[in-house]
């Protein structure tokens, strides 16, 4: 079965950009059908969909966030990654990795990280 | 945006039947998906299109989406089964997924 694992700086200063990377195992990126996806959650509060990246190039981004979003793929190491430029305290939130079936929705959840954005 | 309004909590005695609750206009003509998220963990799909369990969900776990509410039901409810359930939903107009607020079920 498919495991995927967040990781990143846990600390972003403001302003900043926001940089994480999920690991794929047991199964390669390339196979099937799938979007990869980031979701995030503050502490104590509901999940957020950040945006996901399809292998065949196409993407899809929350409007809210899309002006500082960018999803990219690395299917040769079984990676897939998040930027979030400009970052505030509004960005603090457990950031979790997810691969999205092409029914639009979330069939395997990464372990999340947190992330605090503060000075 | 199309909005998912879940209660905020449930309580349920142990080997009852709990009932969670996710309303949206008509939403019974588009596919609601659940995740189940206990204390310190990841979600974990419960069910989707409806009614589908994925391999590995109790059969206690069941689901139905009609009208302007689907409906997470979870049978002889065990201890185990406290957690916050979210229900799910693909926004065509915005082409995203949209999560309800959730809701904490507290087995008693």
């Amino acid at each position: 079965q498919v495991q995927l694992q967040a990781s990143g700086p846990g600390l972003v200063k403001p302003s900043q950009t926001l940089s994480l990377t999920c690991t794929v195992s047991g199964g390669s990126m390339n196979s099937g059908s799938y979007y990869w996806s980031w979701i995030r959650q503050p502490a104590g509060k509901g999940l957020e969909w950040i945006g996901r990246f399809h292998k065949f190039g196409s993407t899809n981004y929350n409007p809210s966030l899309k002006s500082r979003v960018t999803i990219s793929l690395d299917m040769s190491r079984n990676q897939f990654f998040v930027n979030l430029t400009s970052v505030t305290a509004a960005d603090t939130a457990v950031y979790y990795c997810a691969r999205e079936n092409t029914g639009n929705y979330v069939d395997q959840w990464g372990q999340g990280t947190l992330v605090t954005v503060s000075s | 945006s199309y909005v998912l309004t879940q209660p905020p909590s449930v309580s349920v005695a142990p080997g009852k039947t709990a009932r969670i609750t996710c309303g949206g206009n008509n939403i019974g003509r588009i596919s609601v998906h659940w995740c189940q998220q206990k204390p310190g963990q990841a979600p974990v799909l419960v069910m989707y299109y409806d009614s589908d369990r994925p391999s590995g969900i109790p059969e206690r776990f069941s689901g139905s989406n009609s009208g302007n509410t689907a409906t997470l039901t979870i049978s002889n409810v065990e201890v185990g089964d406290e957690a916050d359930y979210y229900c799910q939903v693909w926004d065509t107009t915005t082409d995203q997924p949209v999560f309800g607020g959730g809701t904490q079920l507290t087995v008693l």
